[in-house]
């Protein structure tokens, strides 16, 4: 079944500790993103890549950190910078061509900072 | 910057009965809108609505695209518990770069 994975689901994390959150396709899609959800704030992108090896900030990109080496794969990094860091963490793909916006989302990963 | 606009931001209605959410947009070169269902974790797709294309339905569920008042709104009738979610309208620009710009969300609570 293709779909998009994102792990681990929970996580806790103390304070001054960097975390990586996974989100993995197998869509084969080319575009991916990062969103952050917070009550009552609706989705905000953090990071977006449109094709390997190449990627943008979204509109609360401080703090965060990411890679795209390779099509399927996607990484989000919370790092000690990011003064507040507990949020319901949501990756997407796209097929990134000019047809659609359509998004496919994971399941989520919420952070909580202790 | 863009900007998506939701209303109301929570609603609680009875089984049966009908709503409709309503979502404004400022965008500079708007190319399309979509609205999604977020019932726990992972939004779903419901609707893409574009300039050639500005009403959708699909069962109980139908959405309106109003170019002239830059809006959209999202009907539902004889609703069901299961309606019961976060609805989430967002908006994508030709200028973007494949980016959709998200409302805050409408939480419908659907009691039996």
């Amino acid at each position: 079944d293709g779909g998009i994975t994102q792990s681990p689901k929970y996580l806790f994390r103390k304070e001054g500790q960097n975390v990586t959150l996974s989100c993995e396709q197998n869509l084969n899609h080319d575009a991916m993103y990062w969103y952050r959800q917070d009550p009552g704030q609706g989705l905000r992108l953090i990071y977006y890549s449109q094709i390997v090896n190449d990627f943008q900030k979204g509109d609360i990109a401080e703090g965060y950190s990411v890679s795209r080496e390779k099509k399927e794969s996607f990484p989000l990094t919370v790092t000690s910078a990011q003064k507040n860091p507990t949020a319901f963490y949501l990756c997407a793909s796209a097929w990134g061509d000019t047809n659609t916006g359509e998004l496919f989302f994971g399941e989520g990963s919420r952070l909580t900072v202790l | 910057e863009d900007k998506v606009v939701q209303s109301p931001l929570s609603l609680v209605v009875h089984e049966g009965d009908t709503v409709t959410l309503n979502c404004s947009y400022e965008v500079t070169n708007f190319r399309s809108l979509l609205w999604y269902k977020q019932e726990k974790k992972a939004p779903t797709f419901l609707f893409m609505l574009t300039s050639s294309g500005i009403e959708k339905k699909s069962g109980r569920l139908s959405s309106i695209l109003d170019k002239k008042e830059l809006s959209s709104i999202l009907n539902i009738t004889a609703t069901q518990t299961g309606d019961s979610a976060i609805y989430l309208c967002a908006v994508e620009a030709f200028s973007s770069g494949d980016k959709l710009t998200f409302g805050t969300g409408t939480r419908l609570a659907v009691r039996p």
